[in-house]
């Protein structure tokens, strides 16, 4: 199975600021269709996971513009360009790539400092 | 709007049995795969099961092979997982999902404890 690692595990960033958590795959993730199925989640405390990326770097509808995700290969990256409160939560990487099964990364949790 | 709501969590003995059901409203179910998600208290995500769109093509995580089955029936825009011989390590808050490209929409989950 793929496994995906996460980093930073806990991420305190204070309100504003930039915050990047960083995903690395034990291979590639790109398909044989050419696309890369790496999708970011983010779990809010006592509420269902939510998508905010697939495919790398395509934000889902109603995601707000200063998430955004990049890489490529085994290396990706999410960025959230100046954190809200309301951002705080866990956020996990996952890959759909080689299935089954799907598999996440350990997540991230995100702090206000 | 998608909503997908799950029921049939509970308290179950070891050994146990106990059927989830997510019932799907907002699009059309039978076009999508879906899938069961499940989340251990204070643990990451787990993926379970997945089914396409007519059944006749089901995976499931290794853990749960021999033990869950996933099922649908389009009629009542349903997803069933099947738990038999539950254990502890089952323990857990299992989502169901609509695939589109991959995990897209969630639904709240439901709450299986496995305990004597």
């Amino acid at each position: 199975d793929v496994v995906l690692t996460q980093s930073p595990l806990s991420l305190p960033v204070t309100l504003g600021q930039p915050a990047s958590i960083s995903c690395r795959s034990s291979q590639s993730l790109v398909y044989s269709d050419g696309n890369t199925y790496l999708n970011w989640f983010q779990q809010r405390p006592g509420q269902s996971p939510r998508r905010l990326i697939y495919k790398v770097s395509n934000r889902d509808s109603g995601v707000p513009d200063r998430f955004s995700g990049s890489g490529s290969g085994t290396d990706f990256t999410l960025i959230i360009s100046r954190v809200e409160a309301e951002d705080v939560g866990v956020y996990y990487c996952m890959q759909g790539t080689h299935w089954p099964p799907y598999t996440f990364g350990q997540g991230t949790k995100l702090e206000i400092k | 709007e998608v909503q997908l709501v799950e029921s049939g969590g509970g308290l179950v003995q070891p050994g146990g049995s106990l059927r989830l059901s997510c019932v799907a409203s907002g699009f059309t179910f039978s076009s999508y795969w879906m899938s069961w998600v499940r989340q251990a208290p204070g643990k990451g995500l787990e993926w379970v099961a997945n089914m396409n769109q007519d059944g006749s093509d089901t995976y499931h995580v290794d853990s749960v092979k021999g033990r869950f089955t996933i099922s649908r029936d389009n009629a009542k825009n349903s997803l069933y997982l099947q738990m038999n011989s539950l254990r502890a390590e089952d323990t857990a808050v299992y989502y169901c999902a609509r695939q589109l490209e991959r995990l897209r929409d969630w639904g709240q989950g439901t709450l299986v404890t496995v305990s004597s």
